[in-house]
């Protein structure tokens, strides 16, 4: 059983700071990781992807991927209000067993206070 | 931006009937999903689909399910006789390609079972 792992929440951070959120995964055959951003009651929406052992970096959001670890984040700068949503980790684990399918993790509740 | 569609947004269905999930997938992606999310819960996937046929399903993806492309643009979930466990949001998505290229998702169609 393929398993994402992520701290339910809710990480709380004031305005202005950087938020860090983290995914563990359990299938050593990941190859593309993809993040994505949940409002309450809203589809995923993507945000990010990584595909190479690193830092990625697109305007506000860096993700950080360490296959040997099987360690995915996702760091937010700046944290405004409107980045308060749930934010879910989904390695795609490659054509192994066949498919396409993205594993969510139950996703990571971040709150951005005022 | 190219968006994924679905209609209806809200779907309201007595327990035994059939109900038909729709889906206007980004014009040039060749792959469609259907994911499921149980209020509180993880996405999960269902289907996916590929040239026309399942190219993956899960657990979840019984008898009940079945996908359809019935044009060159829908695509379409029908589940043949609800029960009340069926009541989640419907996500449809649509890639370009696999493994790379990613999944974006439609607002989703709210299914509840009566």
């Amino acid at each position: 059983q393929k398993e994402v792992e992520q701290n339910s929440g809710p990480l709380s951070v004031p305005e202005g700071a950087i938020a860090s959120l983290n995914c563990t995964y359990s299938d050593r055959g990941s190859q593309s990781f993809f993040w994505y951003r949940q409002y309450s009651g809203k589809s995923p929406e993507l945000i990010m992807s990584i595909y190479s052992n690193g830092d990625k970096e697109d305007g506000r959001f860096t993700a950080q991927l360490n296959k040997a670890s099987q360690y995915v984040s996702l760091l937010i700068r700046d944290s405004q209000p409107s980045d308060s949503a749930t934010y879910l980790c989904a390695p795609w684990g490659g054509f192994t067993g066949g498919g396409n399918k993205l594993t969510f993790g139950t996703g990571t509740q971040l709150k951005v206070e005022l | 931006e190219p968006e994924v569609t679905q209609t209806p947004s809200h779907q309201v269905t007595q327990m035994g009937q059939e109900v038909i999930l729709r889906c206007v997938p980004i014009s040039n992606h060749l792959y469609f999903y259907w994911y499921r999310q149980i209020l509180g819960q993880k996405v999960e996937f269902l289907v996916s689909f590929y040239n026309n046929e399942i190219s993956e399903k899960s657990e979840i993806f019984d008898d009940q399910f079945s996908v359809e492309r019935p044009d060159g643009s829908n695509f379409t979930l029908k589940i043949r006789s609800t029960k009340l466990e069926d009541s989640a949001m419907y996500f449809c998505a649509s890639s370009r390609g696999q493994g790379n290229q990613p999944q974006h998702f439609g607002d989703g169609t709210r299914l509840s079972i009566l």
